[in-house]
């Protein structure tokens, strides 16, 4: 079974410029997560989406960052415009249901240069 | 936001050795989960506990529940260079009830 799937692997691209990172989810699964890893502040929760609606946006570091979830089988993270401190691993995580086990996807690994 | 202590951040052994890695948290959390990350790739989850006290088992690797649950550990016996890899704990968080809060991990590296 395919699990979830990240698009592009690496990005990098100069400051000022508009990012998207791209999700999709494991059919099925009607819980949606975007987390970022850094080394200083290790998986934070950006986002959680439940049966493709925001139901927690807590996360997000600030206004230049939004996500959207257009249907059950994709999600887009969003960042306008970038800044290098917004270099990071950007993973993506699905689950059956919120209470169930996250299954994550590769990540995108995001230069800000 | 439930805050987990991991230590040690870095652990370099050689094959065979045994070696607990702990997660610590003033907090209590209703469960913790274990996570193995490998360069490049995302976490993948080991174990779940949810009883304090609670001991599973997966194959070499124990995870113990603390009673209050408020920490964890995880031991390794005789380990092996396929063991290489971050391991993470996360809480779920008892606001939301789904919301992972994970530590920073301890880097595992185990030389032939």
């Amino acid at each position: 079974d395919a699990g979830v799937i990240q698009s592009p692997r690496h990005e990098v691209t100069e400051m000022g410029q508009e990012v998207t990172l791209r999700c999709k989810p494991i059919s099925g699964h009607n819980s949606l997560f975007w987390y970022r890893q850094t080394m200083m502040r290790g998986l934070e929760l950006l986002i959680y989406f439940n049966n493709n609606v925001p139901i927690d946006d807590s996360g997000m570091p600030e206004d230049r960052f939004s996500a959207k979830m257009p249907n059950a089988s994709f999600s887009t993270l969003k960042i306008q415009p970038s800044e290098p401190r917004d270099s990071a691993v950007y993973f993506c995580a699905s689950s059956f249901t919120r209470n169930q086990p996250q299954h994550f996807g590769d990540g995108t690994r995001l230069s800000i240069l | 936001t439930q805050l987990l202590e991991q230590s040690p951040q870095f652990l370099s052994i050689q094959e065979g050795e045994n070696l607990t890695v702990y997660c610590n948290s003033s907090s209590v959390f209703s469960s913790l989960q274990w996570y193995r990350q490998e360069p490049g790739e995302g976490p993948v989850l080991l174990v779940t506990v949810v009883t304090g006290g609670e001991v599973k088992k997966l194959k070499r690797l124990t995870f113990q529940f603390g009673d209050a649950r408020k920490d964890s550990s995880l031991h390794i016996t005789a380990a092996q260079p396929g063991d290489t890899g971050l391991y993470l704990c996360a809480g779920i968080d008892s606001n939301s009830g789904y919301a992972l809060n994970f530590g920073k991990g301890t880097s595992l590296l185990v030389t032939p």
